[in-house]
């Protein structure tokens, strides 16, 4: 799977939209791109996951550029609750047995 | 739906003593996995199944042992506990291993080995 960089930290106002950035560079084909967020040594939870179209759920949008070799996650209006640590996740939609392989990630701080 | 639950939430073992940590998920899911997560560190794989019956490693599966008998459980069994092994266990379930899916995961078991 390929392998992501994203930057260690980032801050944002209450109310802002957050821009997450990630690096894949060396994505193929068929991998997709997750975001997994981490809320205080809770379990990871699911944000949103896309293969080469914009994405968008409840919870956040996903762009991913045109080349596939980057993405933001956008969080619309961003929240205190939303302070955690923000995982970019590239895997296999193939025969994978489905593994993430979770790197540093990005602590978000969203300040009042 | 309860989604996915473990037990413990918290223990503390002597070094050399044995404990199973329990998942359960009621999703029906198919995949199951166990990662571990040590302190300021992200999620390593440590064991993994596709089915009753059918368990493999992931990166991190020395000391450890899992089974899958049935569909929602999958337990993971420490023996002879060493400090290295203190970690925040995470159970997790996922739909069929192809295309996009996510995983959902568990609150975690927060081991000590002393």
């Amino acid at each position: 799977d390929a392998k992501t960089t994203q930057p260690p930290s980032m801050d944002c106002a209450e109310g802002r939209a957050a821009n997450l950035p990630c690096n894949h560079s060396t994505i193929s084909g068929n991998e997709y791109v997750y975001w997994y967020r981490q809320i205080h040594s809770q379990g990871p939870q699911y944000i949103i996951h896309g293969l080469k179209n914009n994405e968008t759920n409840e919870m956040a949008s996903l762009i991913i550029t045109e080349d596939r070799k980057s993405s933001t996650l956008i969080l619309p209006h961003a929240t205190l609750r939303d302070t955690a640590v923000y995982y970019c996740i590239v895997r296999s939609g193939g025969t994978s047995y489905g593994k993430l392989t979770f790197g540093q990630g990005t602590i978000l701080t969203v300040h009042p | 739906n309860a989604g996915v639950t473990q037990t413990p939430k918290f223990r503390i073992l002597k070094i050399g003593q044995s404990m199973t940590l329990q998942c359960t998920q009621d999703m029906n899911h198919n995949y199951m996995y166990w990662y571990r997560q040590d302190p300021g560190m992200g999620l390593k794989l440590i064991y993994y199944s596709v089915g009753a019956g059918i368990t493999d490693k992931g990166e991190v599966p020395n000391g450890y042992n899992v089974s899958r008998s049935t569909t929602e459980d999958f337990p993971l069994r420490l023996e002879l506990a060493a400090p290295s092994q203190t970690s925040v266990y995470f159970c997790a379930s996922s739909y069929s291993g192809q295309g996009g899916y996510e995983q959902y995961f568990g609150p975690g078991t927060r081991l000590t080995v002393t």
